[in-house]
């Protein structure tokens, strides 16, 4: 058990809806990063939050967002799912620069 | 894109024997992270090297990094039918004050009981 927590662990959806992946880092972790793993473009780096505030943005569509809110928790947002989207998406936590950064167990997401 | 390549993409040996797993990269880096993934499901951290290290271990896995070569390997000693799984290395470089992970596709392991 990493001490990462992610919710839900499975979600079903259809084109076009929107939906919301949860993340709670370790405690005392400050920053969070979510990915994405799908078969053609293996795992990526989507983005960072650190404190509350957006550190770095990798490889996310228009059509994702994502905050951390002040207890430290983060959410993705997903929103005018395509087929595509159909992913594992993975949110990791560290407890500072150069650390290691622990993975939660991860959302899978059908898209239909 | 991907900054690290492992090799071979898949590798399946018998209980008992070693395996060996290498990951290349491209730019400089501030460390090195082996995980493991067991069929979807979540990633397992397994060690870390920093790039002023050269070889470190952990149990029956031994980690090499040489940064002239831009390369690390994965020696996963007296494997056990448990160690099956896909293993991926991942490397950060301090971009803009993040260390965002930049991963491989991952090498592919059976171990045959």
């Amino acid at each position: 058990d990493s001490g990462v927590t992610q919710t839900p662990k499975h979600l079903i959806t259809a084109t076009g809806q929107r939906v919301t992946l949860r993340c709670s880092p370790r405690s005392g972790d400050l920053s969070v990063y979510w990915y994405q793993q799908s078969l053609d473009q293996g795992l990526q780096f989507l983005i960072q939050y650190y404190n509350g505030e957006e550190r770095a943005k990798g490889n996310i569509l228009e059509r994702f967002s994502a905050q951390q809110f002040p207890d430290l928790h983060s959410e993705l947002n997903l929103s005018s799912l395509e087929l595509g989207d159909s992913a594992l998406y993975f949110c990791a936590s560290d407890g500072g620069p150069t650390d290691t950064q622990y993975f939660g167990p991860g959302t899978r997401l059908t898209v239909l | 894109s991907q900054q690290g390549e492992e090799d071979p993409q898949a590798l399946s040996i018998q209980e008992g024997e070693n395996a060996t797993m290498n990951c290349s990269y491209k730019t400089s880096i501030n460390n090195l992270q082996w995980y493991r993934q067991n069929s979807g499901r979540g990633l397992v951290h397994l060690i870390l090297i920093r790039s002023n290290e050269r070889e470190k271990h952990s149990g029956r896995l031994r980690v090499t990094l040489d940064t002239s070569k831009k390369s690390s390997s994965l020696l996963i000693t007296a494997s056990r039918a448990a160690d099956t799984a896909s293993y991926f290395c991942a490397t950060d470089a301090r971009r803009a004050g993040s260390y965002q992970l930049t991963f491989g596709k991952g090498t592919k392991l059976s171990v045959i009981p």
